[in-house]
């Protein structure tokens, strides 16, 4: 048990759909993230909110819109999504640690299919 | 830029075999590196970790890792692996003060009994 939890576990949507991915930790942590894992590829680091501020978005389509209401919430809203959205969608959390290093800590993931 | 490169794609071993798992990295300053393992439909569980000390640390379930400056590795071993251990393996690294890491491809281990 991570202390980071995701819902839904899996979705299906289609392409006119407006769904959101909910993430909540429980580990006290102040700073939050949103991957996409694809088969054959790397983590693909989405955003990144810290003291709930997005401080990191690579570039990621507008179709993928997050919300931070508070440190121990994320979400990832989604509309309009393709074929190739289809994916693992992985939530994170972290706290900067002594050493300056940051763990991170993730939840389950939710396992998105768009037809 | 920060990088990982995981060579191997698929890894199978026979269970009570000895496993190494290799990671490299590309990074200007000291990194922190980290190995995370994950199951079939589920998150990433963080394994173990080296910022500074002893090159040599431990982790859970029977895993260590090796950080070897000289190489640019970060080579991921356990003794006897277990059928249990059959998962996919990703190592990634980070910066001080900064709160994303990067991570490799991964590595997926195949146990054979």
């Amino acid at each position: 048990e991570t202390g980071v939890t995701q819902t839904p576990r899996h979705l299906v949507m289609g392409m006119t759909n407006k769904k959101s991915l909910k993430c909540e930790q429980h580990l006290g942590h102040n700073a939050m993230y949103w991957y996409k894992q694809s088969a054959k590829k790397p983590l693909e680091l989405m955003f990144v909110y810290s003291l709930e501020e997005r401080v990191e978005n690579n570039s990621v389509p507008s179709r993928f819109s997050p919300e931070c209401p508070n440190s121990s919430h994320l979400f990832l809203h989604l509309h309009t999504l393709q074929p190739e959205d289809s994916a693992l969608y992985l939530c994170a959390s972290s706290q900067e640690l002594l050493d300056g290093s940051y763990e991170q800590y993730f939840g389950p993931g939710t396992r998105l299919t768009v037809t | 830029a920060q990088s990982v490169t995981q060579p191997d794609i698929h890894i199978t071993v026979s269970e009570g075999a000895s496993l190494e798992l290799r990671c490299n990295y590309s990074y200007g300053a000291t990194p922190y590196l980290f190995w995370y393992v994950q199951s079939p439909g589920q998150g990433l569980q963080l394994l173990l970790k080296y910022f500074s000390g002893d090159t040599l640390v431990q982790g859970i379930k029977g895993f260590e890792a090796e950080f070897k400056r000289s190489q640019s590795s970060f080579n991921l071993r356990k003794p006897s692996v277990h059928w249990s251990d059959a998962a996919e393996y990703f190592c990634a690294v980070g910066a001080t003060g900064a709160n994303n890491l990067f991570f490799g491809t991964g590595t997926r281990l195949t146990v054979i009994p």
